[in-house]
């Protein structure tokens, strides 16, 4: 059975601390591991795909970086906007086309 | 205006009576899926389809059906809903082009059955 687990499960930052939130993933026959961010009542946004591992996608302050077993998002000089919960995701290869998703790393980043 | 559109937003509905939520996207993307996000739980996928008339099972069809007659439209089915299917529920849509998949996310609806 596929897994994707994310941590921390919550993570509170003050504006200008970088930090990195954990993607670690079982999937099989990975075809690609995915971020997205979802704001409270709204449908998820995607970020980023990774497809291999060593591969690394930036945009702005985000930066998602992949390795065999686990995802990183890593967050630069975060501001206020950026607080939201960030999700995982794994979609599985062969013949299912299924996406795994964690359960998510609510970010919080005060000013 | 790429999007993928949900209706009804809001439903608040009884056990045992038959509903469906609509989903439609406009542009032009095979894969389509159905997700319900619970406190806890996280995102779990419904169904998903590949195309018109293929469709296959994600983690937690039971209690589900979908249909694809169309590209555009992916309509969730609960033929005889139950409480614990109140939850949120999203349906998304993407290209499959190779291995790039680009989900989009329409808006959620939120069903409470009592």
């Amino acid at each position: 059975e596929d897994q994707v687990t994310q941590s921390p499960e919550a993570l509170r930052l003050q504006e200008g601390e970088s930090s990195s939130l954990n993607c670690s993933y079982t999937v099989s026959g990975l075809r690609g591991l995915f971020w997205y961010r979802q704001d409270p009542g709204k449908g998820p946004e995607f970020l980023f795909t990774l497809y291999s591992a060593g591969e690394e996608k930036e945009k702005e302050r985000l930066k998602a970086t992949l390795t065999k077993k686990e995802s990183f998002l890593h967050i630069t000089a975060p501001k206020p906007e950026d607080s939201a919960t960030y999700l995982c995701a794994g979609f599985s290869g062969g013949s299912n086309y299924k996406l795994t998703f964690g359960k998510g790393t609510l970010l919080t980043v005060n000013p | 205006e790429a999007q993928v559109t949900q209706n009804p937003r809001y439903l608040i509905t009884v056990t045992g009576k038959k509903l469906t939520v609509t989903c439609s996207q406009n542009m032009n993307h095979e894969y389509m899926s159905w997700y319900r996000q619970d406190p806890g739980l996280g995102l779990r996928q419904i169904y998903y389809s590949m195309n018109v008339e293929v469709t296959d099972k994600g983690d937690v069809p039971e209690g589900y059906k979908v249909s694809r007659k169309e590209k555009r439209n992916f309509p969730l089915i609960l033929e005889s809903p139950s409480p614990n299917q109140t939850s949120l529920y999203f349906c998304a849509s993407s290209l499959m082009r190779g291995n790039s998949f680009e989900q989009y996310f329409g808006p959620g609806t939120r069903l409470t059955v009592t």
